[in-house]
């Protein structure tokens, strides 16, 4: 079982300043990396997928890179509308199955 | 624009079947080489992915819960649909419908619905 960790859980950042988040896979998952925004009482939105491309209608402020077993989601400039919660999710080929990670929450600092 | 609505019993007691329906609108379920998926969060935490499937029947489920989960599809309705079996208060959580689809390998969720909150109480 691939099991997907987070890092930092929680980061604090001023509005306009970039963040940096990472997530590690245990084992390799070659691209197969999508990253989500859910903000409070709502469903996760998808942001990027195979580890690096921008889903449609996300600002360019996100970007993706990593692969393999590392990865990191950066927002450029942070807006106020960006302040949730971000989730990293793998898909393992066989057996198939979906992982999230545990999530990385940016407050405001 | 496809849209995602989770419907069911809000209160379940322990050790009944937790039975959830997706009605998809905005096009065909059948339409594309989509999936159609169950994910779950608890209260405060994160992510399961419960399982999937293709409008074929074909499913794949999260091995941790494959033996209490079924979920098919209806075309003619355009829903897919979720039982889970023998609940207890640890399948309290906030269950999402989601679409699911891949660019070459790599597969994400694109559409989700709002989520409905499913108890797990006597």
């Amino acid at each position: 079982e691939i099991v997907m960790t987070q890092s930092p859980a929680t980061l604090s950042v001023s509005p306009g300043e970039r963040a940096t988040l990472s997530c590690r896979a245990s084992q390799s998952v070659s691209s197969n990396l999508a990253w989500y925004q859910q903000k409070p009482g709502q469903a996760p939105r998808l942001l990027i997928y195979g580890a690096s491309t921008r889903a449609t209608g996300i600002p360019a402020r996100f970007s993706g890179s990593g692969s393999g077993t590392e990865f990191t989601l950066t927002i450029s400039s942070l807006q106020s509308e960006d302040f949730a919660v971000y989730y990293c999710q793998q898909y393992n080929n066989w057996p198939p199955i979906f992982t999230f990670g545990p999530g990385t929450k940016v407050d405001i600092k | 624009q496809v849209q995602l609505q989770e419907s069911g019993p809000g209160l379940v007691k322990p050790s009944q079947t937790l039975s959830l329906t997706c009605t998809v609108s905005g096009g065909s379920i059948s339409s594309g080489s989509y999936y159609w998926s169950w994910i779950r969060q608890p209260a405060g935490k994160g992510l399961e992915w419960i399982g999937r499937i293709y409008t074929s029947g074909s499913t794949n489920y999260n091995p941790s819960l494959k033996s209490r989960v079924t979920i098919s599809v209806d075309t003619s309705k355009n829903q897919f649909s979720l039982k889970l079996s023998s609940v207890t208060a640890a399948d309290t959580a906030v269950y999402y419908c989601a679409r699911g689809s891949r660019d070459g390998y790599n597969p994400y969720f694109d559409y989700w619905g709002q989520g409905t909150l499913v108890t797990v109480s006597s």
